[in-house]
């Protein structure tokens, strides 16, 4: 089992929609979780960062952390073509490794 | 503010040749590390370092080789470039390992 599921879609969905992106992972000693943007060609982009759980939100993203069943969210609300890309979620426990999903593909239609 | 450089951008390189991907950080942080990208298989940690002189390998580290000299700067050497090794390279760094990870505009290297 991998330490960190991600569904890679791919994603399309109209401008204006909200979008939902998802993980799953399976080690409870994770306590910091990252989504990352990553536009084609270029390298990860740090979007959110969250410690333990809870909600954070930024503008128009939105993270989710559910440490009891081992989940985590993104949302985007009023979605721009310009937030076509793909997005990776990322964890680790402190002093330990990064752990990365594979990414999802998200496109946003105009 | 520069933040993780990495050089060059391409690269292409014949079976059998050696090179090393270069990356700086400006953010003084302690932790280094560098991933490789394939299609369907996300990043894969290849060496990472917790500091000047302390180095370590990750999940994919055969054919590379590194070192720490400086707090700034974590060159990877492909020591017989493989075709195998053709894949998108990433350097990231991090003020403590496990915290928030900072990545370079990455390399994308081929090997024919």
């Amino acid at each position: 089992q991998k330490e960190v599921e991600q569904d890679p879609g791919p994603l399309s969905v109209p401008e204006g929609a909200i979008v939902s992106l998802n993980c799953t992972y399976s080690n409870s000693a994770f306590q910091y979780f990252m989504w990352y943007r990553q536009y084609s060609r270029k390298g990860p982009e740090l979007l959110m960062y969250t410690y333990s759980s809870g909600n954070k939100e930024d503008g128009r993203f939105t993270a989710q952390v559910d440490k009891s069943s081992k989940y985590i969210s993104l949302f985007i609300r009023d979605s721009q073509p310009s937030d076509s890309a793909t997005y990776l979620c990322a964890m680790s426990a402190f002093g330990n490794q990064f752990y990365f999903g594979t990414g999802t593909s998200l496109t946003v239609i105009p | 503010n520069a933040g993780v450089t990495q050089t060059p951008k391409f690269q292409v390189l014949k079976t059998g040749q050696s090179m090393t991907l270069q990356c700086a950080q400006d953010m003084n942080h302690e932790y280094m590390s560098w991933y490789r990208q394939d299609p369907g298989m996300g990043l894969r940690l290849i060496h990472y370092s917790v500091g000047a002189g302390i180095t370590d390998q990750g999940e994919v580290p055969n054919g590379y080789n590194v070192s720490r000299s400086t707090t700034e700067d974590f060159p990877l050497r492909l020591l017989s470039a493989a075709p195998s090794q053709t894949s998108v390279y990433f350097c990231a760094s991090s003020y403590e390992q496990g915290r928030k990870l900072f990545f370079g505009s990455g390399t994308q290297l081929s090997v024919l």
